[in-house]
């Protein structure tokens, strides 16, 4: 079956630093997406991305925060200076028409801040 | 905002037991989703309803959607340890971007 992949599963990093979260989504698939959870909370939307532009935005999703499709493949989230607050589980999510039919959540990438 | 109450926020029951859980919202979702999600994984479809009134079943699993497109609940019937997880309501309405509940956290006891 299909699968979005997310690297790293884990990453560390200091306060201040800059990281990149990569995706790779299911690869017929036209719409992608950041959702985080904080440990013991629930899903949050971030950002949706489709035709190379975002189509919609949470007010999470500030000026530290910006996403790329950089090739045909791959799809990241910047986040340019991390606060402790962004520790949290970041799921790549990927789907075919923008509705709920075959929107498939990646495994995530745990964010520690330190 | 748009926001799920889903309720109860956790429950411990017996294998074999029949479950529960429910969301309710002030606002009215075209389409709600039921997710399970295992410790460190990404949450994982269970049903999707999108017709008012809709009762929908996978195997053990059965879910509603509210005629008023504001609740819905889900049942899990003879639990098994497997079941162990946490379930999440969702709700898709006018946009791309899911809007999910707190979850519910269940324990199943052998």
């Amino acid at each position: 079956e299909p699968e979005v992949t997310q690297t790293p599963s884990h990453q560390v990093t200091q306060m201040g630093q800059e990281v990149i979260l990569r995706c790779v989504p299911i690869s017929n698939h036209l719409y992608f997406y950041w959702y985080r959870q904080i440990l013991g909370q629930k899903v949050e939307f971030l950002v949706s991305f489709y035709n190379n532009e975002i189509s919609e935005k949470s007010e999470i999703f500030d000026d530290q925060f910006s996403v790329e499709r950089p090739d045909g493949s791959n799809f990241t989230l910047k986040i340019r200076s991390t606060k402790l607050e962004d520790s949290a589980m970041y799921f790549c999510a990927s789907s075919v028409t923008g509705e709920w039919y075959g929107y498939t959540f990646g495994s995530g990438t745990r964010l520690t801040v330190v | 905002g748009q926001q799920l109450n889903q309720s109860p926020q956790s429950m411990f029951i017996q294998e074999g037991e029949d479950v529960s859980m429910n969301c309710t919202s002030s606002s009215i979702f075209n389409t709600w989703l039921w997710y399970k999600q295992d410790p460190g994984e990404g949450p994982v479809l269970l049903i999707a309803l999108y017709k008012a009134g809709e009762l929908t079943s996978n195997g053990r699993l059965t879910a509603q959607f509210g005629i008023t497109r504001k609740d819905s609940f889900l049942n899990i019937s003879a639990s098994i340890p497997s079941d162990v997880g946490i379930y999440f309501c969702a709700g898709q309405g006018g946009s791309e971007k899911l809007v999910f509940g707190k979850g519910t956290k269940l324990t199943v006891n052998p």
